[in-house]
């Protein structure tokens, strides 16, 4: 089974520094590009960026650049969200999701269709003074 | 940036409506449009992709139509598992520029 495990929750105060992690089984790691979505409480779904884990070639959305980090070790089939230094308003849950693709006429349309196919549970970040 | 629009934000639905969801985008996107279902507390789940391409494990209950800029989620006879937030997503271009729209909370009636 195909599965991405994020760790647990986690509270901080403004200024500290943070790691979450997100690790995947059941597949080839470095096959899929993992990205991150942000979810504000009671809000909707923002995407954040992601990775590829094969060579770490990183894109973030203009929304997010310079505001995070996302890194891979794909000797442990691990994905990284960071922030160096967090704000209240980053509270809020955060998912990985693996970046599949399909196919859907082939003799018509030639193009790769991508979704995120495989969630994880989330991870809930508090920053609070 | 491609914006998304949904409507409704939320409708109250009765066990075996039927029931549409519309997500517009702000330039074509050709096919390039996925629904997501998310339930209080938990990660979102795929349902289409490539705006009717059924997810395997889907009910056919959904459906999805629609191609350029206007999309519409179609459930054919709303179920109780079905009460839950639907989200559209744009895949087309570069994938950290991928866009969900705003949700649309169905509600039990």
């Amino acid at each position: 089974e195909v599965q991405l495990v994020q760790s647990g929750a986690e509270v901080k105060k403004p200024g500290q520094s943070l790691k979450i992690s997100c690790k995947g089984s059941g597949y080839s790691f470095t096959s899929h590009l993992i990205g991150w979505a942000r979810q504000m409480s009671g809000k909707g779904l923002e995407w954040m960026g992601l990775i590829d884990p094969e060579d770490s070639d990183t894109r973030y959305s203009p929304s997010f650049q310079g505001q995070v980090t996302i890194s891979a070790d794909a000797s442990i089939n691990t994905v990284y969200l960071q922030w160096g230094s967090l704000k209240a308003s980053d509270t809020a849950m955060y998912y990985c999701a693996l970046l599949a693709h399909s196919y859907v006429d082939t003799d018509v349309d030639p193009h790769k269709y991508y979704f995120l196919d495989v969630w994880g549970q989330g991870t809930a970040v508090t920053v609070s003074s | 940036d491609i914006q998304m629009t949904q409507s409704p934000s939320s409708l109250s639905a009765s066990v075996g409506d039927r029931v549409t969801i519309t997500c517009r985008a702000s330039q074509s996107i050709g096919r390039f449009l996925n629904w997501y279902q998310q339930k209080p507390g938990k990660a979102p789940k795929v349902l289409i992709y490539a705006a009717s391409s059924l997810q395997s494990g889907v009910p056919s209950t959904f459906s999805g139509s629609g191609s350029g800029t206007d999309f519409t989620l179609t459930i054919s006879s709303v179920q109780p598992d079905d009460f839950a937030t639907y989200y559209c997503q744009q895949s087309f271009g570069a994938p950290q520029m991928y866009t969900f729209g705003q949700g649309t909370k169905v509600d039990m009636k």
